[in-house]
């Protein structure tokens, strides 16, 4: 159980261009997602809290103007990365936190997507 | 999130035991210690967390300290799949959101 799909798993497109991101969970609610980018070799930065319903709490540089997220859903929240350029090339990741069960920090991830942008 | 230290790297033999330290000297009374581990190029994936007790599931088990000062993951018995970098955290607020620091790289080698 707890499953967290992403697609697409990889893309590649070109600078000036939108590419939309989807995290599903499978097999649970999840009032909560959460979106991370993560460059080579660092770790996991946050970039976005999303609760159904409502808009997405950015952390502190991330440009929401740019970085476009729905939780439309108690299964489904896309990422949009707008205008794409060159320095956006990166794993993004997302995370869903179950409505019921589990711990208040027991967050299940998807695979990543693996975004490059030429 | 009250901060972690945690080794930046570790080998283990494949079969034998890993024991993966983590220093979280500033966790107050009602913190939990998180573990997740992250296989390269893959997203993370939750392993076990604990307030006070040592826990253990199918995974591994969490040994905490009386003062709860630092923590110990314990992976009976490693497999080269156990490769990974191993983040140990501990949360805080209501956003239910987690920190990620560098964590351990540990490699089970054959």
């Amino acid at each position: 159980g707890a499953v967290v799909s992403q697609h697409p798993s990889w893309v590649i497109c070109k600078s000036g261009t939108s590419v939309k991101i989807e995290c599903r969970s499978l097999d649970f609610q999840a009032t909560t997602m959460f979106w991370y980018r993560q460059f080579p070799k660092q770790s996991l930065m946050l970039m976005a809290t999303s609760n159904e319903g409502s808009k997405a709490t950015y952390e502190q540089g991330v440009e929401k103007d740019k970085f476009l997220i729905n939780h439309a859903s108690l299964t489904l929240s896309t990422l949009t990365v707008t205008s794409a350029h060159p320095e956006d090339s990166s794993f993004y990741i997302c995370s869903a936190s179950p409505v019921s069960g589990g711990s208040t920090y027991e967050q299940y991830f998807g695979p990543g997507t693996r975004l490059t942008v030429t | 999130d009250a901060k972690t230290t945690q080794p930046p790297s570790m080998d283990c033999a494949e079969g034998r035991a890993a024991n993966l330290p983590c220093n979280h000297s500033t966790i107050s009374g009602n913190e939990y210690v998180y573990w997740y581990r992250q296989i390269h190029s893959q997203g993370p994936q939750y392993i076990i967390h604990g307030l006070k007790n040592n826990e253990t599931n199918e995974m591994a088990s969490l040994i905490i300290t009386e003062d709860r000062k630092s923590s110990t993951l314990i992976l009976p018995h490693a497999t080269l799949r156990d490769t990974a970098v191993y983040y140990c955290i501990v949360p805080s607020g209501s956003a239910r959101q987690l920190t990620f620091g560098s964590g351990t790289q540990l490699t089970v080698l054959p």
